[in-house]
C-alpha cells in the first residue's frame, strides 16, 4: 500500500519553480524517498530518490525534513514538457514500488 | 546502453484468450518488475524475477504469471482473458533490486481486451 500523501494536481508558471510536497509520516529509517514522473500513457520516468540529505541532479532537487517524514521535489525551472504525474513512493524492504495516485502537475506558459 | 523494450506496443485480444508479453532488461540487470496500470486502479505491483526465481509478488490472480531465462529476459502471460485486463503493462529492470538502485521502465505494452 502507498505510504505516501500527495496534492492530487498543482498548477506551475513556464519558467518558475514548480514545488511539490509529499507526506511520509510513516516512513521507517532505512526506507529511500523515490519520485518519478510519468507522461501519459509512457514508462515512469527516474527524478530522483534520497534517505536523509537533500539531493540534487540534473533534473530536480529533494528537499527531505529532518524528521523524514515529508519532503519536497523542487523543478527550478519548469518547463512545459514538466507537465506529468509526479509520484512519490517511500521504497519498502524488497522491489516493488507503491506509486499512489501521485500529483498532476500542469506548466501553463 | 539500450533501454528497457517491451513487446509488442500495442495488443488486441478478445476474451478467453492468453497473451504473452516479453520485455528485455538493461544489459547487466537481474532484477525484472512487472506492473499493471489502469485508470481505476493506477499502478499495482505484479511480480518481481531475479536470477530466474520469482522473488516477489503483488496480489493478483494466479492467471497473471511470468517467468526469467538466464539471460534476465522476462515474459508475463495472462491466460483467460477478462474485460478487465485491459491496461497498460509496464515492465521495469534494475541491477540487483537493492533499496538504493534506481528502477528503470519500459514504454510498456497496451493490452486492449474485446
Amino acid at each position: 500500500d502507498a505510504k505516501t500523501t500527495q496534492p492530487p494536481s498543482m498548477d506551475c508558471a513556464e519558467g518558475r519553480a514548480a514545488n511539490l510536497p509529499c507526506n511520509h509520516s510513516t516512513i521507517s529509517g532505512n526506507e529511500y524517498v523515490y519520485w518519478y514522473r510519468q507522461i501519459h500513457s509512457q514508462g515512469p520516468q527516474y527524478i530522483i530518490h534520497g534517505l536523509k540529505n537533500n539531493e540534487t541532479n540534473e533534473m530536480a532537487s529533494l528537499i527531505i525534513t529532518e524528521d523524514r517524514k515529508s519532503s519536497t521535489l523542487i523543478l527550478p525551472h519548469a518547463t512545459l514538457r514538466d507537465t506529468a504525474v509526479y509520484y512519490c513512493i517511500v521504497r519498502p524492504p524488497g522491489n516493488q514500488f507503491y506509486f499512489g495516485t501521485g500529483t498532476s502537475l500542469t506548466v501553463i506558459p | 546502453k539500450a533501454g528497457v523494450t517491451q513487446t509488442p506496443r500495442y495488443l488486441i485480444k478478445t476474451r478467453g484468450q492468453q497473451v504473452t508479453l516479453s520485455c528485455s532488461p538493461i544489459s547487466g540487470h537481474r532484477s525484472v518488475s512487472w506492473y499493471q496500470q489502469t485508470p481505476g486502479q493506477g499502478l499495482q505491483f505484479l511480480f518481481e524475477y531475479f536470477s530466474e526465481t520469482q522473488r516477489n509478488k503483488g496480489n493478483f490472480p494466479g492467471r497473471f504469471s511470468g517467468r526469467q531465462f538466464s539471460n534476465s529476459r522476462s515474459e508475463m502471460n495472462v491466460s483467460t482473458l477478462e474485460l478487465g485486463d485491459s491496461a497498460l503493462y509496464l515492465c521495469a529492470s534494475s541491477g540487483t533490486g537493492g533499496r538504493n538502485e534506481k528502477l528503470f521502465f519500459g514504454s510498456g505494452t497496451q493490452l486492449s481486451v474485446l
